[in-house]
């Protein structure tokens, strides 16, 4: 079965580095985005891209977020300055079109100290 | 603002046992709503997909029923095994939009 992955499984940075997180979403599929899970919380809803462009941001996902899909199979997610708040499991994911379900990876856990 | 909530937080069953999982929507203008199951630091596995227009999906013990106009959603677990332990997760969708998730149920299945 097709599946989303994710790179690295896990990334310690120092505060205040760039880090920059990567995902290959399934190869037909059309809509990609990027969840996080602080521990102990909800998964919350960043970004949404589709057709090339952003097409929803939520307020967590500020100036210091910014996300790429570079060469047609790799979508990557990068914090420019990262705070220790920023700590959490990332998650990516991507769905075919509308009616379809989301297909997700199995994350990314930063730390930041 | 959509909200989802998830009751029980957590429960505890014995080996065999038949099981519901509730969740509740606070914004019946949902265009689907899907259940995942996360084992402890991994990953989202997609469990079932209800469209709004349908009332329930099945695979497998799982049985996933959808009441949009009381914004409520069931997930029924059958003859339930120690494998079945994990956190469970609603979350609901609006169309070309974001998922909200609920905060999940997690469950522990006791041989």
């Amino acid at each position: 079965e097709p599946e989303v992955t994710q790179t690295p499984s896990h990334q310690v940075t120092q505060m205040g580095q760039e880090v920059i997180l990567r995902c290959v979403p399934i190869s037909n599929h059309l809509y990609f985005y990027w969840y996080r899970q602080i521990l102990g919380q909800k998964v919350e809803f960043l970004v949404s891209f589709y057709n090339n462009e952003i097409s929803e941001k939520s307020e967590i996902f500020d100036d210091q977020f910014s996300v790429e899909r570079p060469d047609g199979s790799n979508f990557t997610l990068k914090i420019r300055s990262t705070k220790l708040e920023d700590s959490a499991m990332y998650f990516c994911a991507s769905k075919f079109i509308e009616d379809y379900g989301y297909t997700f990876g199995s994350g990314t856990r930063l730390t930041v100290v | 603002k959509q909200e989802v909530t998830q009751i029980p937080a957590a429960l505890s069953v014995p080996e065999g046992e038949n099981l519901v999982l509730n969740c509740s929507f606070t914004d019946s203008a949902i265009y689907n709503l899907q259940w995942f199951r996360q084992d402890p630091g991994k990953g989202l596995t997609s469990l079932l997909l209800i469209q709004s227009s349908q009332r329930e999906q099945t695979s497998g013990r799982l049985n996933a029923s959808l009441d949009k106009s009381s914004g409520r959603s069931t997930l029924y677990i059958a003859a339930s095994q120690p494998g079945d332990s994990a956190t469970y997760l609603c979350a609901v969708g609006r169309s070309g939009s974001r998922l909200t998730f609920g905060e999940g149920t997690q469950l522990t299945v006791n041989p």
